[in-house]
C-alpha cells in the first residue's frame, strides 16, 4: 500500500513549456486534490475531483488543467508554464466526506 | 466565506517547554478540524482531527488540541516539546457540506532551542 505518490519529484521548466504532474493513490479514494504551497501562503487549492470523470476549480485554477480518467489517478497539467507557477505541488486524496486527507510527498517545480 | 487564521508565523520555544499554537476559523457551522505537521522537504502528516464529541482530542507524538466553539478556535498544545518537533504546523478546516473542501491556514513554523 503505497498511499499517495507523485511523479516527478522535481522538475525545471522554461517559460512557455508544458508538463503534466501525475498523482496516484491506491486507497480507492473518491476525492482527490491538487494544492500549491508557496512561502507564507500555506496550501492553496488548485483543482479537485469528487470522483472518476469529474473535476472542479479550486481557489487558484488559472493556468492549470486537470483530468481524472481513472479513479486512482489525478493529473495536473500546465499548458504554458510561467515563472509564477514556481511552487511545490501537493496531491491529496480522501475516501469520503469527513475522512482524513492523505498527502503525497510533493513535486517541486521551478519555471525559469 | 470560510477561512482559517494562524496568527503566529514563527514560534520559538526551548526544548522541554510547553507549546501552544493558535488556530481560529470562520465557518457557518461546526466544521471538521485538523492539524497537520510538515517537516522540511516532506509532505503533510496528520497530527489529529476533530469531527464531533469530546472537544479535547489527542493526537500522535504527544499533541492534543481543544475545540472551543464559542471562540471558533482549535489550538494545538504539547506539554513538553522535543527538538524533533521543529517543523511547520498547519491548521485546516474541512467544510461539511457542498464542495467538501479543505481550507488551510498559512502555517506556523516552530523552532526548538536546545
Amino acid at each position: 500500500n503505497a498511499g499517495v505518490t507523485q511523479t516527478p519529484k522535481f522538475r525545471v521548466l522554461k517559460t512557455g513549456q508544458s508538463m503534466t504532474l501525475l498523482c496516484a493513490q491506491d486507497m480507492n479514494h473518491e476525492y482527490m486534490y491538487w494544492y500549491r504551497q508557496d512561502p507564507g501562503m500555506g496550501l492553496r487549492l488548485i483543482h479537485y475531483s469528487v470522483g472518476e470523470g469529474t473535476t472542479a476549480k479550486g481557489e487558484v485554477p488559472d493556468g492549470y488543467n486537470v483530468s481524472r480518467l481513472k479513479k486512482q489517478n489525478f493529473l495536473l497539467g500546465l499548458e504554458s508554464a510561467a515563472p509564477s507557477q514556481t511552487s511545490v505541488y501537493f496531491c491529496a486524496s480522501r475516501l469520503r466526506v469527513g475522512e482524513t486527507q492523505y498527502f503525497g510527498p510533493g513535486t517541486r517545480l521551478l519555471v525559469l | 466565506a470560510q477561512s482559517v487564521t494562524q496568527p503566529d508565523i514563527h514560534i520559538t520555544v526551548s526544548e522541554g517547554a510547553s507549546l501552544e499554537l493558535r488556530c481560529n476559523y470562520s465557518y457557518g457551522a461546526t466544521p471538521y478540524l485538523f492539524w497537520y505537521v510538515q517537516s522540511p522537504g516532506q509532505g503533510l502528516q496528520l497530527l489529529l482531527k476533530y469531527f464531533s464529541g469530546d472537544t479535547l482530542v489527542q493526537g500522535i507524538k504527544g499533541f492534543e488540541a481543544e475545540f472551543k466553539r464559542s471562540q471558533s478556535s482549535f489550538n494545538l498544545r504539547k506539554p513538553s516539546v522535543h527538538w524533533s518537533d521543529a517543523a511547520e504546523y498547519f491548521c485546516a478546516v474541512a467544510t461539511t457540506s457542498g464542495t467538501y473542501k479543505y481550507i488551510f491556514g498559512t502555517g506556523t513554523r516552530l523552532k526548538v532551542l536546545a
